[in-house]
């Protein structure tokens, strides 16, 4: 069964110091998102890209972060200057249409530490 | 703005017993319904959603869930728990976006089954 597989499972980083989170989603989904999960909160959503282009992003998603589809596989989350509130589980995305009614595919996430 | 609440963050059972995890959502327009569940050290999987039609959806490992939209809830039950059944469950809701839907988390519920 097509999985979204995301590396690395823990990523342990100095405050301030760039981070890059990776994903490969289902290969003919065509919608790909990032959340995260901050340590006994809930899922919040960060951002949504779509043919190449950022369909949509909350107020969390600010200038340190940006999103990325280097090639046809992969989707990363990239983090300019990591902060101590990063460290959150970040979880991938993806689905095969914006729509609701089609279910949005999660990776197992990875865990970021900043110290 | 639409939210989600979830006022149990911790439900512990025992095997073999009845369980109801609540939800209660706030909108003010049409929402759909999902409940997802995160296995320790897993991404989300979808568990079951509510689109249109009948208000009682079930999943394929015994929950089901009912819409109710005079109380906006759309409360978890499961007759009969199993010691596999030990996860976090999060509610969520999808909203209209401008290019696709967007979907908001409730902030969990941790349930733990007692042997």
């Amino acid at each position: 069964e097509p999985e979204v597989t995301q590396t690395p499972s823990h990523q342990v980083t100095q405050m301030g110091q760039e981070v890059i989170l990776r994903c490969v989603p289902i290969s003919n989904h065509l919608y790909f998102y990032w959340y995260r999960q901050i340590l006994g909160q809930k899922v919040e959503f960060l951002v949504s890209f779509y043919n190449n282009e950022i369909s949509e992003k909350s107020e969390i998603f600010d200038d340190q972060f940006s999103v990325e589809r280097p090639d046809g596989s992969n989707f990363t989350l990239k983090i300019r200057s990591t902060k101590l509130e990063d460290s959150a589980m970040y979880f991938c995305a993806s689905s095969e249409t914006g729509s609701f009614m089609y279910e949005q595919f999660f990776g197992p996430g990875t865990r970021l530490t900043v110290l | 703005a639409q939210s989600v609440t979830q006022l149990d963050s911790q439900v512990p059972v025992f095997e073999e017993a009845p369980v109801e995890l609540r939800c209660n959502y706030s909108s003010s327009v049409s929402v759909y319904l999902f409940w997802y569940v995160q296995y320790p050290n897993q991404g989300l999987q979808l568990l079951l959603k509510y689109l249109s039609g009948s208000t009682l959806v079930e999943s394929i490992n015994g929950f089901e869930a009912e819409f109710n939209k005079s109380q906006t809830s759309f409360h978890l039950r499961k007759p009969s728990v199993h010691i596999s059944d030990t996860a976090e469950y999060f509610c969520a809701v999808s909203v209209a976006g401008t290019s696709y839907d967007k979907v908001i988390f409730g902030p969990g519920t941790s349930l733990s089954v007692i042997p």
